[in-house]
């Protein structure tokens, strides 16, 4: 089954940290990957994706994600965090084909301190 | 708003009763999805409709729950004789007719609270 692995639950960094979170999937086919945010009391909003094309994608708000094929991984990066990154990571994938119903990974919950 | 809409924002329910939420996708997007975010968790998938036909539902999803989307528009979900462990934020999703290369938008999701 398809699934989706985020390599840390918490992760506490002090302003101007640099910043990156692992993730792994299991799924061998055409994929879309995924970062989504949440910041507290607000819903699931998208920081950046990869479908085809440059395996280096950015997002906004900073953030990049590098796409290895060969590892099946999709880490998100920030040079610099700040306060306001505190919220929680997730990670996803979706299939290339067939429902496009996106899997999630656990989640990264960040605290960045000021 | 053009945003995935979803009603209510929140819903306390004793056990034993029958809940019903609703969500509203973002109008031209003829995918819908449901979801369950518990505590620490992500979002787990639930069931999918392609316009108004319920083409996949995960095994989370017990015979208490059934999922409706009647025009293809709006989503309705519905929990039977909820349980403590029913619990959790309801997210719905939508997604553009053609899927590859799109993302999913999300609600701001139902939580629901059984005591």
């Amino acid at each position: 089954a398809q699934s989706v692995s985020q390599h840390n639950h918490h992760v506490i960094l002090s302003e101007a940290a640099s910043l990156e979170l692992g993730c792994n999937y299991s799924y061998g086919g055409t994929v879309n990957l995924f970062w989504y945010v949440q910041y507290p009391g607000q819903h699931l909003q998208l920081l950046l994706k990869y479908f085809s094309g440059d395996p280096l994608v950015k997002g906004i708000k900073g953030f990049e994600a590098e796409f290895i094929k060969s590892k099946f991984s999709f880490n998100l990066r920030k040079p610099s965090v700040q306060w306001s990154d505190t919220a929680e990571y997730f990670c996803a994938v979706s299939k290339g084909t067939g429902g496009f119903k996106t899997i999630f990974g656990a989640g990264t919950r960040l605290f960045v301190k000021a | 708003d053009t945003g995935v809409s979803q009603d209510p924002r929140h819903k306390i329910t004793k056990r034993g009763q029958n809940v019903t939420f609703r969500c509203d996708p973002i109008s031209e997007h003829n995918r819908l999805y449901w979801y369950r975010q518990t505590l620490g968790q992500g979002p787990e998938f639930l069931t999918y409709f392609q316009n108004e036909a319920q083409l996949e539902k995960s095994r989370l999803l017990s015979d208490r729950f059934s999922a409706e989307r009647p025009k293809g528009s709006f989503s309705t979900l519905e929990i039977q004789r909820t349980e403590q462990g029913d619990s959790a934020m309801y997210l719905c999703a939508s997604r553009e007719r053609t899927g590859a290369n799109t993302e999913a938008f999300f609600g701001q999701g139902t939580r629901l609270t059984v005591v």
